[in-house]
């Protein structure tokens, strides 16, 4: 298994660009998550999806937009990008079964500025 | 105040060292608590759960205080390969809810030779 995989590794945009961070994971996990962190900053949910066809916000949803078409995909669109989304992106799936059911599995990350 | 703090560090310690973090967290109904340890420019991983009765994974010991709203992580015998940044992360419900997740923003550690 890949696990996780997140592309691109690291993006510069200019201001108002627009881009899609892409999100795929081999696991059959049901649960995907996306996060950024800033430096000296703990992780923040941007969007979650409890599987196919259905996503939510999370704390920091501003600026973001989300769609989970298959269980594997879960891409995260930025529209007008803003230096305040210069961070390092995270995207997660979870098991929801067995003793291991709360850990989430990161991908890479994804290293953006925006400029 | 925050709902995960953690001391941000960095703790430099000498290899072999004995070396505590604590993490306290805000809100009393928390539930599930986890120590994540995330290597620099590399995404965090699961590193332990933190169990009521405090548990133990090899050189690594963690403990929750409810009375006192903290869980700690206790690394004995150092080693390089300890450096990183250790996560604390809880979950304030009974039950998973999937925003519900809580990161610190981590506690960093240098060991040294």
């Amino acid at each position: 298994n890949a696990g996780v995989t997140q592309t691109p590794k690291f993006r510069i945009l200019k201001i108002g660009q627009s881009m899609t961070l892409q999100c795929t994971q081999d696991m059959n996990h049901n649960y995907m998550y996306w996060y950024r962190q800033d430096p000296g900053m703990g992780l923040k949910l941007i969007y979650y999806s409890v599987g196919a066809g259905i996503t939510d916000k999370g704390e920091v949803p501003n600026g973001y937009n989300v769609s989970r078409s298959t269980t594997e995909d879960f891409p995260l669109r930025l529209e007008l990008a803003a230096p305040s989304q210069t961070s390092v992106y995270f995207c997660a799936s979870r098991i929801t079964e067995g003793t291991s059911y709360n850990e989430q599995f990161f991908g890479p990350g994804t290293r953006l500025t925006v400029l | 105040r925050k709902e995960v703090e953690q001391d941000p560090g960095p703790f430099n310690v000498p290899e072999g060292a004995t070396v505590a973090f604590n993490c306290t967290y805000s809100n009393s109904a928390s539930q599930s608590f986890f120590w994540y340890r995330q290597d620099c420019r590399k995404e965090p991983k699961l590193l332990m759960s933190v169990y009521s009765s405090g548990n133990e994974d090899g050189r690594f010991t963690a403990q929750l205080n409810r009375a006192s709203q903290y869980i700690s992580l206790l690394i004995r015998d150092s080693k390089l390969s300890d450096s990183a940044t250790y996560l604390c992360v809880v979950i304030p419900a009974t039950q998973y809810n999937n925003n519900d997740m809580r990161f610190g923003a981590g506690t960093r550690l240098t060991v040294k030779p």
